[in-house]
């Protein structure tokens, strides 16, 4: 059973561009969340998707976005880079949250 | 809101050691809670869950019980492998949040 998949697994981008990063969940799975892991934040929630509809939003600027597809496949977009948003981005796919996520590895963004 | 402590690290351990790694929480409502092991350069794996109280969550040596009286979720292993190296996070799930709340992570180092 494929688990969640991500791409690209690394991206290095500059200030004021924009990135988009690819989320592909658990066959079977509806509800897809995003997380931002810093070392100086630990691990934040972004958002959580589910049946194309946003369910959940965490506490950051407008300039972090997603959205879902027919398929669940995810995107998330952030606008306007800035240094700070520099982490590993996080995806996680579920069938019934209550028991738990499964993650996939990350893409890791640096902002230079 | 929903929090999640754990105790500071980082936690250095001879292989055959006994492991505890403190977790504690704060929650509106009756969470699920889990435990999540993160190796260098990866995503998030699940290592157990406990979805009530009295739960027992199990996997590969590791335990950790649902404690409501104490609001606790303390993780064990009896003894500790090379293999164990890696960081540890505990997490919270609501359906009020509809998110995993994580703690800051702990990271455990085995040595030979």
């Amino acid at each position: 059973k494929a688990g969640v998949t991500q791409t690209p697994r690394y991206l290095i981008k500059t200030r004021g561009q924009q990135v988009t990063l690819s989320c592909s969940p658990i066959s079977g799975h509806r509800s897809v969340s995003w997380y931002q892991q810093t070392p100086g934040q630990g691990l934040q929630f972004l958002f959580e998707y589910f049946s194309e509809t946003q369910r959940n939003k965490g506490n950051f600027p407008g300039r972090f976005s997603g959205r879902q597809f027919s398929n669940s496949r995810s995107e998330m977009n952030v606008s306007t880079l800035e240094l700070g948003d520099s982490a590993l981005y996080l995806c996680a796919s579920s069938v019934d949250r209550a028991y738990g996520y499964t993650f996939g590895s990350g893409t890791r963004l640096t902002v230079v | 809101g929903d929090s999640v402590t754990q105790m500071e690290g980082p936690v250095t351990l001879s292989e055959e050691a006994f492991l505890t790694i403190n977790c504690t929480y704060t929650a509106t409502g009756y969470p699920s809670l889990f435990w999540y092991v993160q190796y260098p350069g990866e995503g998030l794996q699940l290592l157990l869950k406990a979805t009530k109280a009295d739960d027992k969550g199990s996997n590969k040596g590791f335990e950790a019980t649902y404690r409501k009286e104490t609001t606790s979720f303390h993780l064990e292993k009896g003894s500790v492998q090379v293999s164990d190296s890696a960081v540890y996070f505990c997490a919270l799930y609501t359906g009020a949040n509809s998110k995993l709340t994580f703690g800051k992570g702990i990271t455990l180092s085995v040595r030979p």
